[in-house]
């Protein structure tokens, strides 16, 4: 089957640094999507990883291991704007079908 | 602007009216999606346009009915609909249907309430 899990809620401060882990059982791995979605508003793209390692891109990184089905994302230097839910979506098959998990809500506190 | 455009934002409508959404793309982007986001569950695809021909229908009820008039619009057409069908509506997009590594666009969702 496929299936995607990531923690439903976690909390914060604001400076710490939080990471949000995703794993994934799924054939036909194509790559894996990271999305922030605060409340209310659209879903936007945060990252992409299709090969095993770290992508940096300012205060986000995301984490990719594909023999172990595992990511994360990692966030720095919180800030109180980065309360929102996170999404991990993984892309599978010759379809290249998306299957989304259910979301982690991040809260900071100050 | 997210590129993704829908209306309206909020939509309360009784089991037996008969309503629509609208979602508008300028992005140049060739395939859209429809997806419905319920409270702590993954969002669940409902359809895929590619080129304005539809690509994917994962088992929707015939009372959601989309249209796709051209690559720029994608409408969902609703009908006698049930109150767990009361969630956020989301319209994507994409380069292709394929999707991987561009991205997908979504627009900031219909809130549907059904009473």
């Amino acid at each position: 089957g496929q299936n995607i899990d990531q923690p439903t809620e976690m909390t914060a401060t604001e400076g710490a640094i939080v990471q949000i882990n995703c794993t994934y059982q799924t054939s036909g791995f194509n790559g894996l999507f990271w999305y922030q979605q605060h409340a209310g508003e659209a879903p936007t793209f945060l990252s992409y990883n299709v090969l095993d390692g770290l992508e940096e891109k300012g205060r986000f990184s995301s984490f990719l291991s594909r023999s172990k089905g595992y990511s994360y994302l990692l966030l720095k230097e919180l800030q109180m704007k980065d309360s929102a839910s996170y999404l991990c979506a993984v892309i599978r098959g010759s379809n290249y079908q998306l299957i989304w998990g259910a979301g982690t809500k991040l809260i900071i506190k100050p | 602007e997210t590129g993704v455009t829908q209306t309206p934002r909020h939509l309360v409508m009784g089991m037996t009216n008969k309503k629509s959404l609208k979602c508008e793309q300028h992005l140049g982007h060739n395939a859209m999606y429809w997806y419905k986001q319920s409270a702590k569950k993954p969002l669940e695809l409902m359809f895929v346009y590619s080129l304005e021909e539809r690509v994917e229908n994962n088992s929707v009820p015939s009372r959601f009915s989309p249209e796709c008039p051209n690559s720029s619009h994608l409408f969902l057409h609703l009908h006698t609909l049930q109150p767990e069908d009361s969630a956020l509506y989301l319209c994507a997009s994409s380069q292709d249907h394929k999707g991987a590594g561009y991205g997908y666009t979504f627009g900031s969702g219909t809130r549907l309430t059904v009473v």
